[in-house]
């Protein structure tokens, strides 16, 4: 079956940096979009970032361009975040899904809690 | 932007009722569009993939409906487990945005 796990969660500085990792497994990782999707405490869902099967296409929200950089090692069947010059407002739980066939996300991780705060 | 208007913000209901939750977009997105249910402290799941495709596993109570810029979902009776927060989210465009949200809680 389709899993999604996520790791590298925590507690870090404004300004700080943090890895996210996501570990897929139960599909052909290679052959599938992924993305980033995260959730402030007690608010909505916001999109992050979609990264293509092969990685030579890639997004960002607004709010993250130029901080943020996904990426994936098919070989290791994984999916990464890298986040940089935090900021309170990235206070978040962030999933990683896969992007189905039709293009929206159809299975999801259960996410690791990122806490930006001095 | 495409934006993702979901009405309402809440809702009370009895098990039982049917419920019917909407979401409207600020242009037409056809029938890109899924419909979410998320439990405190879990990762959300998908319930209905392109507008009103019932995803495989979940209950049959659960309907989609709608092209273009408006769409519904709707629990023709509610279980005491269909008490959460509902998404919609549109996939038409980049950046995918989702509504709101529902939540659902019991009268």
């Amino acid at each position: 079956q389709v899993q999604l796990v996520e790791s590298g969660g925590g507690l870090v500085k404004p300004g700080g940096s943090l890895r996210l990792s996501c570990a897929a497994s139960g599909f052909t990782f290679s052959d599938y979009y992924m993305s980033w999707i995260r959730q402030a405490p007690g608010k909505g869902l916001e999109w992050v970032s979609y990264i293509s099967s092969s990685g030579s296409t890639i997004y960002y929200a607004d709010s993250v361009k130029g901080r943020f950089t996904i990426s994936r090692d098919n070989a290791k069947n994984s999916l990464y975040l890298q986040m940089n010059s935090l900021r309170a407002e990235d206070t978040a739980v962030y999933y990683c899904a896969r992007v189905g066939p039709r293009g929206d996300f159809d299975y999801w991780g259960q996410g690791t809690l990122v806490t930006v705060s001095s | 932007d495409i934006q993702m208007t979901q009405s309402p913000s809440s809702l009370s209901a009895s098990v039982g009722d049917r419920v019917t939750i909407t979401c409207r977009a600020s242009q037409g997105i056809r029938n890109d569009l899924g419909w979410y249910q998320q439990k405190p402290g879990k990762a959300p799941k998908r319930l209905i993939y392109a507008a009103s495709s019932l995803q495989s596993g979940v209950p049959s109570r659960f309907s989609g409906s709608g092209s273009g810029t408006e769409f519904t979902l709707t629990i023709s009776s509610l279980q005491p487990e269909d008490f959460a927060t509902y998404y919609c989210l549109q996939h038409n465009s980049y950046p995918q945005t989702f509504g709101q949200g529902t939540k659902v809680e019991i009268k």
